[in-house]
């Protein structure tokens, strides 16, 4: 079964300072991954996705991540983060196998302080 | 075009009463997924629909938990006898064959709250 651990319930960050968040998956072969935000109110948006090839896959709204197979790990990264960037963040897995059905982690709170 | 749309966007039950949740997916998108998040928790996959194979219903948590699709379009997810643990965010999303099935894009969801 496939499962998507993600540590760090709560990060807070000052704007314009870098942002990481940590993903790690369990699954059988190679995994579809997925990257969400959910900001207050909103709905799920997909910021990026990683199916195969470059391992360092670039999203919207200035993100990207990068899926280290070693580390079984897909963390999220944004250089300077802006206040509008508080939101919840989502890391999920899927594979076409499992009937392409979306395994979420806990997700991951991020507070921006000015 | 139109996204994922649900209704109600919120709905307040009496513990006992049931409860219909609607999805209209994306035009086009053979797929269809039902996902609930409880609060401050990520996503647990509930039941997919495919086409006109049978749905993947192993996430849905009980026999209360129902759900049907009319064809390519909407579908309804049903909970009878709604107990207070069913209070949720209920989301559903859909995803085309175009996209290989795995991009699935999600409606606003439907607030679920039991007295």
């Amino acid at each position: 079964a496939q499962s998507v651990t993600q540590p760090d319930i709560h990060i807070t960050v000052s704007e314009g300072a870098s942002l990481e968040l940590r993903c790690n998956y369990s699954y059988g072969a190679t995994p579809y991954l997925f990257w969400y935000v959910q900001s207050p109110g909103q709905g799920l948006q997909l910021l990026l996705k990683y199916f195969s090839g470059d391992t360092l896959v670039q999203g919207i709204k200035g993100f990207e991540a990068e899926f280290k197979r070693s580390q079984s790990s897909f963390n999220l990264r944004k250089p300077s983060v802006h206040w509008s960037d508080a939101a919840e963040y989502f890391c999920a897995v899927g594979a076409k196998a499992a009937g392409n059905k979306l395994t979420f982690g806990g997700g991951t709170r991020v507070l921006v302080k000015p | 075009g139109a996204g994922v749309s649900q209704s109600p966007s919120n709905k307040v039950t009496e513990k006992g009463k049931d409860v219909e949740l609607r999805c209209d997916p994306i035009s086009g998108h053979t797929a269809l997924y039902w996902y609930r998040q409880r609060l401050g928790q990520g996503l647990e996959f509930l039941i997919y629909f495919q086409g006109n194979s049978a749905p993947d219903k192993s996430g849905l948590p009980s026999d209360r938990f129902s759900a049907e699709r009319t064809g390519e379009s909407v579908s309804t997810l049903t909970i009878q006898r709604t107990q207070q643990e069913d209070s949720a965010v209920y989301l559903c999303a859909s995803s085309s064959r175009l996209r290989n099935y795995n991009e699935q894009f999600f409606g606003p969801g439907t607030r679920l709250t039991v007295l």
